[in-house]
Parts: structure tokens; sequence; C-alpha cells
């Protein structure tokens, strides 16, 4: 079935340090692909996603590029600050039931100044 | 997107007692989902719910201990029934993103239970 594996963490890095998260997928067919930020005490947020392959999502400095020769999705951020603090999530939609997502295990992501 | 809120937001709560948690939408949605997050953990589904029919739940997960209800199209709640400590989680509600796949999330509950 699809799935999701993604960095395991937690991830500690200094202010303006370079982040990258793995997260690479098995899916049947080419999925949208996302990712999620749930920062301290919140519920999860949208933070970027990719539609087809070699697209690329953006927000908030933060960028993933869909590959599908390699089934990956990586988040990078050029330059992290401290309030990036926060669990990132990979996902992608249930192959079986569009309308559910999979989730990643999540990456925790702490940045210190 | 959405904008959804939760009640209540926190909660302690005894062994053997009952709470119901709330989801509003500020806009009408299909479909509404519920998701458990044990500490330190990602995202289970607990069930499905769609207005005007009864919710399909995952594995692992009976009506008779989380029941749902789904009266309109921008308002469900859970019910965390007979809870032990290891109810203990933060249960989320989200809603599909309109043909995106997407999904939008309210703020969560945190639920203790001693």
């Amino acid at each position: 079935g699809d799935s999701v594996t993604q960095m395991e963490g937690p991830v500690t890095l200094s202010e303006e340090a370079f982040l990258t998260i793995n997260c690479t997928y098995t899916a049947t067919g080419y999925p949208s692909l996302f990712w999620y930020v749930q920062y301290p005490g919140e519920g999860l947020q949208l933070l970027l996603k990719a539609t087809k392959a070699d697209d690329k999502g953006s927000n908030k400095g933060f960028e993933a590029t869909y590959r599908k020769e390699t089934t990956s999705f990586h988040l990078e951020k050029g330059s992290v600050q401290v309030s990036d603090s926060a669990v990132y999530f990979c996902a992608l939609p249930n192959g079986t039931s569009y309308d559910k997502v999979i989730f990643g295990p999540g990456t925790s992501l702490s940045v210190i100044p | 997107s959405a904008v959804i809120s939760q009640k209540p937001s926190r909660d302690i709560c005894q062994r053997g007692t009952s709470l119901t948690i709330q989801c509003q939408v500020d806009s009408q949605v299909t479909m509404m989902f519920w998701y458990r997050q044990q500490p330190g953990q990602s995202l289970t589904l607990i069930a499905t719910a769609n207005q005007g029919s009864e919710a399909t739940y995952e594995s692992g997960f009976v009506i008779d201990k989380f029941p749902i209800s789904r009266p309109n199209l921008t308002f469900s709640t859970l019910t965390v029934s007979n809870m032990s400590p290891e109810d203990s989680s933060i249960y989320l509600c989200s809603v599909d993103g309109q043909g995106g796949y997407e999904q939008y999330f309210g703020p969560g509950t945190r639920l203790t239970v001693t």
C-alpha cells in the first residue's frame, strides 16, 4: 500500500543554518504530495504542496520538489529561524481512498539562536 | 482554505468519564475527519464523518468508544467515552480541501485523563 517515510528527528540547527528533511514515498501513480507543519501547541497547517512530477512547492522560504525518479519530496530551507521550530509531516493522499491522507511519522525541528 | 475551531482547547478528565469535542467550520464541507495524535506521534485517523450518514471508522476504532455526530455541513462532534489514561492525546478535526486532496485542520483538543 501507499506509504511515506521521512527522516527521523529530532533535528537541532542553529539559526541561519540550511535545512533538509528527507521524505520518500511509495504510491501507485503520481499523487499530490504535501508538507504540513505543526507549531508547538497548535494543529497542523498545510505548508506547501506539489501536484505533479517536477513541480516545486514553496511557502515561507521552504521549498520541496516532486521527484518521481527518486520518489522523493525533500523539504529545504536556506536559512532557518527560531520561529521555524516545529514538527514537519510529509503526506500524500491514500491511493485507495483519495479523501484520506497518509502522514509520515513527523520530524521535530528545533532552531537555537 | 477553511477556518476551523474546536472546543474545548484542552481538558483534564477523570477515568471512566466522557468528553465531547466540538468542531466548527466556517464554510460548508462534505467530509470531516477526526484524528488522534498521541504524544510525540504522528496522526492516526479515527473516522470520517459525512453529513447525513453514519461515520466510517478506521480499524481499531469503534463507535461505542468514539461516537461521532455530523448534524450539518459545518459542524461535528467526537465523544471519547469511558476514558482511560491511554486516551490522553490530542484530538484533531480536519476537512477536505474541496478537490485538492489536502486537508485543513483545527487547533486540536488536548486531553489528559487521570
